[in-house]
């Protein structure tokens, strides 16, 4: 089963206008963390954020925001008065507890066009 | 220098040939893994080395070998590889215990012909 969701293959906005990323996850541990990244066309993953389980606090940097919710097992990501240089394709990740390494479940991605 | 470093960027190779990809990562982390990108399809872990124990994706096919020296070098070694290997190679870094965020690399694009 898909440990995260992403159920929005491809978005495509206007500039200016505000954009939702949804993502949902399944986990069964009670410690956990949640990641956003992004993948310009140059193909690195550029890190976004990172929540643990516990911290269940909206978040918000600049014309980016995440809303975090255990209760839907939900962290979106919005970004607020888009920008061109805001296409890209973003990534939602879950790593869980009970292993050595950090292992990292990605979704497989929502790309965001931003037409000028 | 960048914080996670792969070499190659891209490459093509024929079924038949021997090749290694390189990544180099300068941020202290003790633990590196490999993933595997392909169109429409989530990230694939395929390797992850840490705190010196090697965890694999056993639906990795041996075709694929990875190679920890040390904490700062990782190399995945390929050969007799197919097309549908053909993907985006990305190696990431990050300090292990759990709850740290990965830094990637930017990639080695394998072609197989």
């Amino acid at each position: 089963a898909q440990k995260v969701t992403q159920a929005q293959t491809e978005i495509s906005v206007v500039e200016k206008e505000d954009v939702t990323l949804d993502c949902v996850y399944e986990t069964r541990d009670t410690t956990y963390y949640l990641f956003w990244y992004k993948q310009p066309p140059s193909g690195e993953l550029v890190f976004l954020i990172r929540r643990n389980s516990f911290d269940e606090q909206n978040e918000i940097s600049g014309r980016y925001s995440w809303n975090f919710q255990k209760s839907t097992s939900s962290f979106n990501f919005t970004i607020t008065a888009s920008q061109v240089v805001d296409s890209a394709v973003y990534f939602c990740a879950l790593s869980e507890a009970g292993f050595t390494g950090n292992q990292f479940y990605f979704g497989t991605g929502t790309s965001l066009t931003v037409i000028p | 220098e960048t914080g996670v470093t792969q070499t190659p960027r891209h490459l093509v190779m024929g079924m038949t040939n021997k090749k290694s990809l390189k990544c180099e990562q300068h941020l202290g982390h003790n633990a590196m893994y490999w993933y595997k990108q392909s169109a429409k399809k989530p990230l694939e872990l395929m390797f992850v080395y840490s705190l010196e124990e090697r965890v694999e994706n056993n639906s990795v096919p041996s075709r694929f070998s990875p190679e920890c020296p040390n904490s700062s070098h990782l190399f995945l070694h390929l050969h007799t590889l197919q097309p549908e290997d053909s993907a985006l190679y990305l190696c990431a870094s990050s300090q292990a215990p759990l709850g740290t965020e990965a830094f990637f690399g930017q990639g080695t694009r394998l072609t197989v012909v």
